[in-house]
């Protein structure tokens, strides 16, 4: 069966740093893979979706990686800010998603 | 901001009863999800819904659960005899069609208690 696996269940890092967070999935060619954003008690937040034919997609300080190859999704928050803790979840598929069980990011000031 | 709105936030129910859970989609778009989410688990896919019928469902989404568009723009979720492990939160989302427009865009949620 498909499996998707978020490296952490929680990442702590200094402001201004950068986060990385990683996804890896097994069973499962995606075509499409996405990042979204949870805050505690409400629904998820599109941030990113990236093709299996890209390597690479940014969006101002986000940036996603995609190796078909390696089965493996990265995901980059450059400088760092308090405001980004959330938990973040990678999710494969494009309409049907398998999300992932998320990474609890902190940026500590 | 255009935004996916569901309601109750809260429903509390006993076991047996039967629930509708309500959302009312981004207006300009055509496909509609319902995810839940029992808490501390995963966000996991139930259903999608596209030109007034089921376009995918997971297991999860057996006889008990249906789904219904009543009107140009309500998205209903209907669990017919609720159990406890029906206790969750509960997640509209919708979308634009076409191969572009595959992010989602979710709810708040509602949160369901089945006693």
């Amino acid at each position: 069966s498909q499996k998707i696996e978020q490296n952490s269940e929680a990442l702590n890092i200094q402001e201004g740093k950068t986060a990385t967070l990683t996804c890896n999935y097994t069973n499962y060619s995606p075509a499409y893979l996405q990042w979204y954003r949870q805050d505690p008690g409400r629904g998820p937040v599109f941030l990113l979706l990236i093709r299996e034919n890209e390597k690479e997609k940014r969006k101002e300080r986000l940036k996603v990686t995609f190796d078909t190859t390696l089965k493996q999704s990265l995901f980059h928050i450059t400088a760092s800010q308090p405001a980004d803790s959330a938990t973040y979840l990678c999710a494969l598929g494009r309409r049907q998603l398998t999300f992932g069980s998320g990474t609890q990011l902190t940026v500590l000031p | 901001e255009p935004e996916v709105t569901q309601t109750p936030s809260h429903q509390v129910t006993q076991m047996g009863q039967e629930v509708i859970l309500r959302c009312v989609p981004i207006s300009n778009h055509l496909y509609f999800y319902w995810y839940r989410q029992i808490l501390g688990q995963k966000v996991e896919f139930l259903v999608s819904f596209y030109n007034n019928e089921i376009s995918e469902k997971s297991e999860i989404f057996d006889d008990q659960f249906s789904v219904e568009r009543p009107d140009g723009s309500n998205f209903t979720l209907k669990i017919r005899s609720t159990k406890l492990e029906d206790s969750a939160m509960y997640f509209c989302a919708s979308s634009l069609r076409g191969p572009s427009s595959y992010e989602q865009y979710f709810g708040p949620g509602t949160r369901l208690t089945v006693t």
